[in-house]
């Protein structure tokens, strides 16, 4: 079975900090793909990334970066700087190679105050 | 990026109506479109998946008799809430993804309040 869990309910940072959104997964498939959205309060999923199982490089856009460690089945997201807008619902997800339904996490509700 | 439309945005009903919600790809083909469920605070559940001019199969515990689902043209699925209850009342989301099964693509979602 697939699952993905994100431990971390809801996380309050100051601006200009940095924070790490956890996410750890679980799949029997060899080839799968990892994903990380955003949801502001509008509702709208962002999409943020998405990345093949095959590929372990990190990745880094701007402030955002996202640590991909098959060894250890998590792929998490690093936000530096915060800032206010950052606040949003993030939420991981995973999807296999036979019938790409995405699942996901619980999310990680994160405050950035001011 | 790929667009993915849904209409309305916002809908409130009388328990025991039923709603239908449109899911569009307005610059894409989607044989493969996605409805997922967000009750508050919650993350997204996976209700059923429709490919284009077949049967949606849906998730355990998804009665299909209350949620049709119609996929009938590569750019448009409908989710018809039938008999609708309070119970029902959600934020429903699609997702379309294209005929080289490369990523989905999420539409804004619909809210749903029955009273």
């Amino acid at each position: 079975a697939q699952k993905v869990t994100q431990a971390q309910t809801e996380i309050s940072v100051v601006e200009k900090e940095d924070v790490t959104l956890d996410c750890v997964y679980e799949t029997r498939d060899t080839t799968y793909y990892l994903f990380w959205y955003k949801q502001p309060p509008s509702g709208e999923l962002v999409f943020l990334i998405r990345r093949n199982s095959f590929d372990e490089q990190n990745e880094i856009s701007g402030r955002y970066s996202w640590n991909f460690q098959k060894s250890t089945s998590s792929f998490n997201f690093t936000i530096t700087a915060s800032q206010v807008v950052d606040s949003a619902v993030y939420f991981c997800a995973l999807s296999g190679n036979r019938d790409d339904k995405i699942i996901f996490g619980k999310g990680t509700r994160l405050h950035i105050l001011p | 990026g790929a667009v993915v439309s849904q209409h309305p945005s916002r809908v409130i009903c009388k328990s025991g109506t039923s709603v239908k919600i449109e899911c569009r790809s307005l610059d894409f083909q989607a044989t493969t479109m996605f409805w997922y469920r967000q009750f508050p605070k919650k993350s997204l559940m996976l209700m059923a998946t429709s490919n284009e001019g077949s049967k949606a199969t849906y998730e355990q515990g998804v009665e299909k008799d209350k949620f049709l689902i119609n996929h009938a043209s590569l750019t448009l699925s409908t989710l018809t809430v039938t008999s609708a209850h309070p119970e029902d009342s959600s934020f429903y989301i699609c997702s379309a993804r294209g005929t080289h099964r490369e990523t989905q693509y999420f539409g804004p979602g619909t809210r749903l309040l029955v009273l």
